[in-house]
């Protein structure tokens, strides 16, 4: 089955402790990102990658990383999390091609105290 | 001013009823539109593309208007499972297949 895998689903940790958010898609997809959801703004994209080892920053980038070292892999790094990183976040992945749709993984909610 | 607006909602509609959501765009270059749905807490699906001469899917009917950039979806007949928020997406390049979300519109199919 064609989809994309994020983990874990849900986390509550505390500030400064380095956390990371795996991402795997099947699809063979080129094209991979990393958004984030809060209320009122929609989401807004925070990474994307255009292909292995092609990494570049999104509209919110600030305290967080991203690698992208095999295709399939996509994982999101929060060096030393804060409170104002607590959010609903979503991984995705597409075929490069501007009308191509896009597929998200399940969602990861991050709670940071 | 944002890159993709909406009317957030709620749309609170009978069953059966016709309602249409409005969305516009502040990029003129922007090369590509959906519609996405996304249910509470879930990931967002894609719902439909969006093309220049309309489209339409069941009972789903995208439009869109270059000049006055501008998008619309049309849903027939609600049902209470099309319950959910509505995101219009707009794909500024096609190079970098970046999206530009809306922040979506909530619609809630009464019985």
């Amino acid at each position: 089955e064609a989809q994309v895998t994020q983990n874990p689903r849900y986390l509550i940790t505390v500030t400064g402790k380095k956390l990371t958010v795996t991402c795997s898609q099947n699809m063979n997809h080129e094209y991979m990102s990393w958004y984030r959801q809060d209320p009122g703004l929609g989401l807004r994209q925070i990474y994307y990658s255009m292909n292995v080892e092609v990494t570049d920053k999104g509209d919110v980038p600030e305290g967080y990383k991203v690698s992208r070292k095999e295709k399939r892999n996509f994982p999101l790094i929060l060096e030393s999390p804060s409170p104002n990183q607590t959010s609903l976040y979503f991984c995705a992945s597409t075929r490069r091609g501007g009308n191509q749709p896009q597929h998200f993984g399940d969602g990861t909610r991050l709670s940071i105290l | 001013r944002k890159e993709v607006e909406q009317d957030p909602g709620p749309f609170n509609v009978p069953e059966g009823a016709t309602v249409a959501f409005n969305c516009t765009y502040s990029n003129s270059a922007s090369q590509s539109f959906f519609w996405y749905r996304q249910d509470c807490r879930k990931e967002p699906k894609l719902l439909m593309s969006v093309y220049s001469s309309g489209n339409e899917d069941g009972r789903f009917t995208a439009q869109l208007n270059r000049a006055s950039q501008y998008i619309s979806l049309l849903i027939r007949d609600s049902k209470l499972s099309d319950s959910a928020t509505y995101l219009c997406v707009v794909n500024e390049s096609g190079a970098t297949n970046k999206l530009i979300f809306g922040t979506g519109t909530l619609l809630a199919v009464q019985p």
